[in-house]
């Protein structure tokens, strides 16, 4: 059964670095999803990206975060300059399409620690 | 702005019990809510989708009822087992792309 695939599984970083979190959606899949879950807290929405554009965004997402899909697989979360509030569990998740009752299928996730 | 709230926030039940997990929503304007399960430090695991014009969805031992207009929806677990613990989190999706989460179930089964 096809899957959303996540890489790396969990990344160390300094403050103050750039991180990439990467991500390959399911194929034929049309958007694309980033959400957050910080230790013990709710999972909150960061991005949605459909046809090569960001089509919503939380109050989360500042100058500090970006979003690309380089390529005709890959989708990834660009983090600038880290804090450590932003250590988290990083998740991306894959919709068919624009129709809004598509089932969202979301990836294992990407553990990021900030120290 | 849509606020999703789970009850109860933890659960111990024995092994074969039947059990119930609540989720309420404050904005019934959604186009759909899904129940995901979550393993420690795992990924989210899709369980049920149920469409706004849908009252319930089963898949095997899980079955899962939407009120729409109430602002609930309920998981019922049939013959619960140890492997069914794990985190029960609730999901609902209104205008737009994103969905808005509950803080989740913790579900313990005990042997």
């Amino acid at each position: 059964e096809p899957e959303v695939t996540q890489t790396p599984s969990h990344q160390v970083t300094q403050m103050g670095q750039e991180v990439i979190l990467r991500c390959v959606p399911i194929s034929n899949h049309l958007y694309f999803y980033w959400y957050r879950q910080i230790l013990g807290q709710k999972v909150e929405f960061l991005v949605s990206f459909y046809n090569n554009e960001i089509s919503e965004k939380s109050e989360i997402f500042d100058d500090q975060f970006s979003v690309e899909r380089p390529d005709g697989s890959n989708f990834t979360l660009k983090i600038r300059s880290t804090k450590l509030e932003d250590s988290a569990m990083y998740f991306c998740a894959s919709s068919p399409g624009q129709v809004f009752s598509y089932e969202q299928y979301f990836g294992p996730g990407t553990r990021l620690t900030v120290t | 702005k849509q606020e999703v709230t789970q009850i109860p926030a933890a659960l111990s039940v024995p092994e074969g019990e039947n059990l119930v997990l609540n989720c309420s929503f404050t904005d019934s304007a959604i186009y759909n809510l899904q129940w995901f399960r979550q393993d420690p430090g795992k990924g989210l695991t899709s369980l049920l989708l149920i469409q706004s014009s849908q009252r319930e969805q089963t898949s095997g031992r899980l079955n899962a009822s939407l009120d729409k207009s109430s602002g609930r929806s309920t998981l019922y677990i049939a013959a619960s087992q140890p492997g069914d613990s794990a985190t029960y989190l609730c999901a609902v999706r209104g205008y737009g792309n994103k969905l808005v989460f509950g803080a989740g179930t913790i579900l313990r089964v005990k042997s």
